[in-house]
């Protein structure tokens, strides 16, 4: 299982962030299986955003979600996140990560990205 | 919403003891809480999930406990890779929304 997040490295505050993971060694048409978006600003600490699941549920943080939109291409393996009104406040190394797959798990998430790192400058 | 309060924020031990750290919940999340294990420059690392169950990997001297609100992960005797930061996270039931606690930085004494 690997996943890997794309984007740009630098966004101006008010525009729209486009990030997209790319992800292999399972499938997201598999029940079960969901993938979120997690970001970490500089020296703080881990912040959940988003969450999408095979069967195209969809859950947002509470308060990011008049900003946040996620989607999935099944086809090419890829989970898309967009993210409205970019702020400096939102730099951050941004990750996707895999819902934990085991029998009975309900919480954790077992295979991360690297990341990548968002700045928002002018 | 709820929090996750981690205490405490940094501890400073040596290789070869024992390390208790904590995380409260501002209310119940039951079981579902998860800890990770997260060093600079790298992806977090899930070393419990279900409160109380070890990843695939992760060595016996790590451990989970607890229920409800108040939950520890235990470390039973630290290696050197082991010094890092720690994170709780939770899921409500429903919708499975997500937090994360503030972190524990577990550093070298």
């Amino acid at each position: 299982v690997t996943l890997k997040e794309s984007g740009p490295a630098l966004v101006k505050p008010t525009q729209t962030l486009t990030l997209t993971c790319t992800f292999s060694g399972f499938s997201l048409s598999t029940t079960g299986m969901r993938v979120s978006w997690i970001r970490q600003p500089p020296g703080k600490a881990l912040e959940w955003l988003a969450r999408i699941d095979w069967g195209d549920d969809k859950f947002y943080s509470t308060s990011l979600k008049t900003r946040l939109t996620i989607s999935k291409d099944t086809s090419k393996n890829q989970v898309v996140l967009t993210m409205t009104n970019m702020d400096p406040v939102d730099t951050a190394t941004y990750y996707c990560a895999r819902g934990i797959s085991a029998a009975t798990a309900e919480t954790g998430f077992d295979y991360w990205g690297q990341g990548t790192l968002v700045t928002v400058s002018s | 919403e709820i929090v996750l309060t981690q205490s405490p924020a940094t501890l400073s031990l040596s290789p070869g003891e024992r390390v208790t750290l904590s995380c409260r919940a501002s209310q119940s999340v039951g079981n579902y809480l998860a800890w990770y294990q997260h060093k600079p420059g790298q992806a977090p690392r899930l070393l419990i999930y279900d409160a109380s169950n070890r990843a695939t990997g992760i060595p016996a001297r790590f451990s989970g406990s607890g229920s409800g609100t108040d939950f520890t992960l235990t470390i039973s005797s630290l290696e050197p890779e082991d010094f890092a930061v720690y994170y709780c996270q939770q899921r409500t039931t429903w919708p499975p929304l997500c937090s994360f606690g503030q972190g524990t930085k577990l550093e070298i004494k």
